[in-house]
């Protein structure tokens, strides 16, 4: 059974800090998301993550995969206060074509404080 | 509109009722999703469809059933509701991951159930 385990599960951070969330998951996957939820609204997709060694950015927001240790790590630099809000990692444990649907971890919720 | 559509946005409902939850995307993707969100346990998945009258269970299938009889639909029936069914409830879709240049999920606005 794939498991998805996020930390951490709260952050409050000030505005201008760096800080790193972290995903690890039980299973051999080539594909990780991350998503952004917003209170009250849906999931917007943030990064997918499909090989070994993947770097993504996205203003001040950089993801990368680690298929070997099975993690992967959201990196906020600089943060400000409109990335509050709760980050998902996700993981499709089918390898290759097709897919399974996505395995989530628990969300992490971030507060920026001015 | 182009996307993903679900409704209705807002559902309450009684315990023993059957309640369907609509699905809708234009973008004529292979893979549609449920899943469904509940406090403390992130989003877990339910049903999936990899094409037209191709369905399979998730990790949480009891009590819900799925149909696909068109590649744009994806309905979930609650056949008898249960208060521990109230959630919210994401619907999904994407292409068929291998073949296609992205392998994003995306995800629609959500419908908001309460059984009581």
């Amino acid at each position: 059974e794939l498991k998805v385990e996020q930390n951490p599960l709260f952050l409050s951070m000030q505005e201008g800090k760096n800080y790193t969330i972290y995903c690890n998951y039980s299973t051999t996957s080539d594909r990780l998301y991350w998503y952004r939820q917003d209170p009250g609204k849906s999931l917007e997709s943030l990064f997918v993550l499909l090989s070994n060694g993947a770097v993504k950015q996205e203003g001040r927001l950089m993801a990368s995969l680690d298929t070997k240790a099975r993690l992967s790590t959201l990196h906020i630099t600089a943060a400000v206060h409109d990335l509050s809000a709760t980050y998902f990692c996700a993981v499709d444990k089918r390898r290759g074509g097709g897919a399974d649907g996505l395995t989530f971890g628990k969300g992490t919720h971030l507060i920026i404080q001015p | 509109d182009a996307g993903i559509t679900q409704s209705p946005r807002y559902k309450i409902t009684e315990t023993g009722r059957q309640v369907t939850l609509m699905c809708h995307q234009t973008w004529s993707h292979s893979y549609m999703f449920w899943y469904r969100q509940d406090l403390g346990h992130g989003l877990r998945l339910i049903y999936y469809s990899a094409a037209a009258d191709i369905t399979d269970k998730g990790e949480v299938p009891d009590g819900y059933v799925v149909s696909r009889s068109k590649t744009e639909n994806f309905p979930l029936t609650l056949e008898s509701a249960t208060r521990s069914q109230t959630s919210v409830y994401f619907c999904a879709s994407s292409e068929f991951p291998g073949t296609a240049v992205s392998y994003e999920q995306y995800f629609g606005p959500g419908t908001r159930l309460t059984v009581t």
